[in-house]
């Protein structure tokens, strides 16, 4: 089975950086996703990772090590629009037969001005 | 192209009553996703189907949930009868692909579903 930890809850301030981590046990690892949901809304997609190191996608970075289980979304310049939760999820082998995402529970970020 | 369509958006019903979710996924996209998500559990996965084909419904919580896929755009899924703590946001989400690759899931704006 998949378990997944991330903070429940981080706050930051507008202009600053923020880095939300993850760590996670799982068979079958198959990629790490990182999404973002506003309150009231439905989670969007962020950002993947399969293989170990950085990627960059505009002010949101996503970083993983396999071998430690670990990931973490860095923001960059923080808007207030960045309040949102950030949903930590790996693809893993079900053990039914299939892969499919398991979610944490998510980050409650707060950007304060 | 209109994303993940779901219907109603709110539901309000009283214990015992049967419950029907319905879902419109990404037109072209194999994979169709029905997820719960509540403050103690999170999201959670309960089915999802390949090619309109159940794949893995071990998240389906007990016999009272139902879920099919009668074609490649249309999904239902189905509480009977309804108790209170089936009380949550019911996501669908649809994928081009559901494993491998960097094949994401796009999810639908979700059902509230609230059990009196």
């Amino acid at each position: 089975g998949q378990n997944i930890d991330q903070p429940t809850e981080m706050t930051a301030t507008e202009g600053a950086i923020v880095q939300i981590n993850c760590t996670y046990q799982t068979s079958g690892f198959n990629g790490l996703f990182w999404y973002q949901q506003h309150a009231g809304e439905a989670p969007t997609f962020l950002s993947y990772n399969v293989l170990d190191g950085l990627e960059e996608k505009g002010r949101f970075s996503s970083f993983l090590s396999r071998s430690k289980g670990y990931s973490y979304l860095l923001l960059k310049e923080l808007q207030m629009k960045d309040s949102a939760s950030y949903l930590c999820a790996v693809r893993g082998y079900s053990g039914a037969g299939s892969y499919q995402l398991t979610f944490g529970k998510g980050t409650k970020l707060s950007v304060i001005p | 192209d209109a994303g993940v369509i779901q219907s109603p958006r709110h539901e309000v019903t009283e214990m015992g009553q049967e419950v029907t979710l319905r879902c419109k996924p990404i037109s072209g996209h194999d994979y169709l996703f029905w997820y719960r998500q509540t403050m103690m559990r999170g999201l959670e996965l309960l089915i999802y189907f390949n090619n309109n084909v159940p794949i893995d419904d071990s998240g389906m919580p007990e016999d009272r949930f139902s879920a099919k896929m009668p074609n490649a755009s249309f999904s239902t899924l189905k509480i009977q009868p309804s108790e209170p703590r089936d009380s949550a946001v019911y996501f669908c989400a649809s994928s081009p692909r559901g494993a491998g690759g960097t094949d994401t899931q796009y999810f639908g704006p979700g059902t509230r579903l609230t059990v009196l």
